[in-house]
């Protein structure tokens, strides 16, 4: 499978407690997107990278939020010190940036998402 | 201030008959429009996409958009819809003041179909 894939897809901790999410894009894309959806509601955009730099972060996002992409290829989002208001569905995408284009025209591709319940 | 809405949390229509989801964006200057599915457990999927081009965007499935800036809408459509369509529908804006460089999603519409 060549699509974008996320990593664990499932993570229950107590609150208090760190916790941090893998997503690997797919293999030629140079943006990698961060999400956050809670149920009932649409994706809420939290950050993104192209290649290894973080142009952008939502300024919604705790600083208890971090995201690196060391390599520009794989990312990982932590989470730290928990809280209830946590939970929620992380969704990755990633999409290929034409240097030719103002912006970025194309779609996302998603993962599937990792689901996090801080009890 | 809200850059995309969805009107009707939940959609319910028979086999067969047509689907009509409703988006308005927020925008001086057109932005770019998607609309895009989610399947249960499964992550989103796109299915059509607005980039200046024709205003009238067929995507996969039988579903299709047309860009109406007079009235700043992006209303998804399919002619006879399927019990295999029944899904949650978001559709999404990338904006010029934030430089085309992400999406911006609206609260997405639950579709129930039924026989």
């Amino acid at each position: 499978d060549t699509g974008v894939s996320q990593d664990p897809r499932h993570k229950i901790t107590k609150r208090g407690q760190n916790v941090t999410f893998r997503c690997d894009p797919i293999s030629e894309h140079n943006r990698l997107y961060w999400y956050r959806q809670t149920l009932g509601q649409g994706p809420e955009f939290l950050t993104y990278f192209q290649n290894e730099a973080q142009l952008e972060k939502s300024r919604l996002l705790s600083d208890r939020f971090s995201a690196e992409r060391p390599k520009g290829s794989f990312s990982t989002l932590e989470i730290q010190r928990t809280e209830q208001g946590d939970s929620a569905m992380y969704l990755c995408a990633s999409s290929l940036k034409d240097s030719r284009l103002a912006g970025n025209t194309g779609e996302l591709f998603f993962g599937e998402g990792s689901r996090l319940t801080v009890l | 201030a809200q850059s995309v809405t969805q009107l009707g949390s939940h959609v319910s229509v028979s086999e067969g008959a047509l689907v009509l989801l409703r988006c308005n964006y927020s925008s001086s200057v057109p932005p770019y429009l998607f609309w895009y599915v989610q399947y249960p457990n499964q992550g989103l999927q796109l299915l059509l996409k607005y980039t200046s081009a024709a205003t009238l965007v067929k995507g996969i499935n039988g579903f299709e958009a047309e860009f109406k800036k007079s009235e700043t809408s992006f209303h998804l459509t399919k002619p006879s819809a399927h019990m295999s369509d029944a899904a949650e529908y978001f559709c999404a804006v990338s904006l010029p003041s934030g430089g085309y460089n992400k999406l911006i999603f609206g609260a997405g519409t639950r579709l129930a179909v039924h026989p």
